[in-house]
């Protein structure tokens, strides 16, 4: 059965300090893992990973994968009080267009 | 920009009472998903459609139907409401090409069911 299983569940965190979100996926026929940040409602988009060791970057959030041990991390450096969020992982195989998401992970970054 | 936007934010009804949410995109996308998000379970599937009229069981459609009678519009019905459907409901779509799997979201509707 395909499963996405994000650590640690929580966290919590002061103003300033650096995270680390992992995601770790098994999907048949893996295709892309992707990243979503969820505050009061709908989750936004933040990023899309296909190919493994290829980091992407957007301010102070950057993610990566690895295909052959099938994880990814999500990294946040400098948080800020509007960083406070859960954050989704999603995988999707091929031959569908549906996305199986993990629990997510909430952060809380307190001042 | 894309645009999902959803029926109801907010909504209270009495067991056994027929719910509909709906959910409308302007993007032209060909897919549409309905989730239920629940503490400690993450967002699940319960139905989705790749075309007009054309629909797929998700992971969790017992007590649940779908409608998608034009493409910007999906909707989701609970016959019967019970208690146990009290839920966040999200709503989303997508287009169908490849590399593109990126979901757009809906605000969500917080169903309550007494």
């Amino acid at each position: 059965e395909d499963k996405v299983v994000q650590s640690p569940l929580s966290l919590v965190v002061h103003e300033g300090d650096t995270v680390t979100l992992n995601c770790s996926y098994e999907v048949t026929n893996f295709r892309s893992l992707l990243w979503y940040k969820q505050e009061k409602k709908a989750p936004t988009f933040l990023f899309m990973l296909t190919s493994s060791g290829i980091e992407k970057k957007s301010g102070r959030l950057s993610s990566i994968l690895d295909k052959k041990e099938l994880f990814s991390i999500l990294n946040i450096t400098a948080t800020q009080t509007g960083d406070s969020a859960v954050y989704l992982c999603a995988v999707v195989g091929y031959n569908t267009d549906k996305l199986i998401f993990g629990t997510g992970t909430r952060l809380q970054v307190f001042p | 920009d894309v645009k999902v936007t959803q029926s109801s934010r907010y909504l209270v009804k009495r067991t056994g009472e027929k719910v509909f949410l709906e959910c409308v995109q302007d993007m032209d996308h060909e897919n549409m998903f309905w989730y239920r998000q629940d503490p400690g379970l993450g967002l699940r599937l319960i139905y989705f459609s790749y075309d007009v009229k054309m629909k797929e069981k998700g992971d969790i459609p017992e007590g649940y139907s779908v409608s998608r009678e034009k493409k910007e519009r999906f909707s989701l019905i609970l016959e019967s409401a019970s208690t146990n459907q009290t839920s966040m409901y999200l709503c989303a779509s997508s287009l169908s090409s490849a590399g593109t799997y990126e979901q757009y979201f809906g605000p969500g509707t917080r169903l309550t069911v007494t």
